[in-house]
């Protein structure tokens, strides 16, 4: 069965760095998503990403954070200068498109990078 | 999206049904309910949606009164590893195609042996 892959599963980072955390969506899907989860807290909608621009984002989603998808392929969130408060789960998701009779319109998520800041 | 209120926690035996509750009371014409699950720290997982009718599929079944005001996700044979956050997630559809989901609290069902 086609999965969303992420990588790194966990990622160790001094506060001030910048990070990339890549995700690989499933090949025929079109529009990707950044989820992230701070320890104990609600899964929270970062951005969402169709024909290779920004469809929607969070008040999360500042300056410090920007997606790409390089080659056709990858789908990648980068945090340019990370804070303590960075540190979180942060899930890809992807889906083909909306919900129809042939289509669930599920968001398939990935197993998720933990980013520690120290 | 409109807002979701689901129990905080709910204990259920194993090999007995599940049935968890949401409340969607201002859900609109166009919104679809969705239930996910996320087992631990992992990547939450479809379970099942609907739009007014009943649905039932491999995983659960998902019932919605006639009013859509609530819905109830059903697992009719509860195990372990079912034990997780469930999200019951009202969402819009639209031809878009690109309609985020927007998580709550959830409800953590734990199984018990």
């Amino acid at each position: 069965e086609p999965e969303v892959t992420q990588t790194p599963s966990h990622q160790v980072t001094q506060m001030g760095q910048e990070v990339i955390l890549r995700c690989v969506p499933i090949s025929n899907h079109l529009y990707f998503y950044w989820y992230r989860q701070i320890l104990g807290q609600k899964v929270e909608f970062l951005v969402s990403f169709y024909n290779n621009e920004i469809s929607e984002k969070s008040e999360i989603f500042d300056d410090q954070f920007s997606v790409e998808r390089p080659d056709g392929s990858n789908f990648t969130l980068k945090i340019r200068s990370t804070k303590l408060e960075d540190s979180a789960m942060y899930f890809c998701a992807s889906t083909d498109g909306h919900v129809n009779l042939k289509n669930t319109g599920e968001l398939f998520f990935g197993e998720g990078s933990r980013l520690t800041v120290l | 999206d409109a807002k979701t209120t689901q129990p905080p926690s709910m204990d259920c035996a194993e090999g007995r049904a599940a049935n968890l509750p949401c409340n969607h009371s201002t859900i609109s014409g166009n919104e679809y309910v969705y239930w996910y699950r996320q087992i631990h720290s992992q990547g939450p997982q479809y379970i099942i949606h609907g739009l007014k009718n009943n649905e039932t599929n491999e995983m659960a079944s998902l019932i919605i009164t006639e009013d859509r005001k609530s819905s109830t996700l059903i697992l009719p044979h509860a195990t372990l590893r079912d034990t997780a956050v469930y999200y019951c997630i009202v969402r819009v559809s639209s031809n878009f195609g690109n309609e985020k989901l927007t998580f709550g609290t959830g409800t953590r069902l734990t199984i018990i042996p």
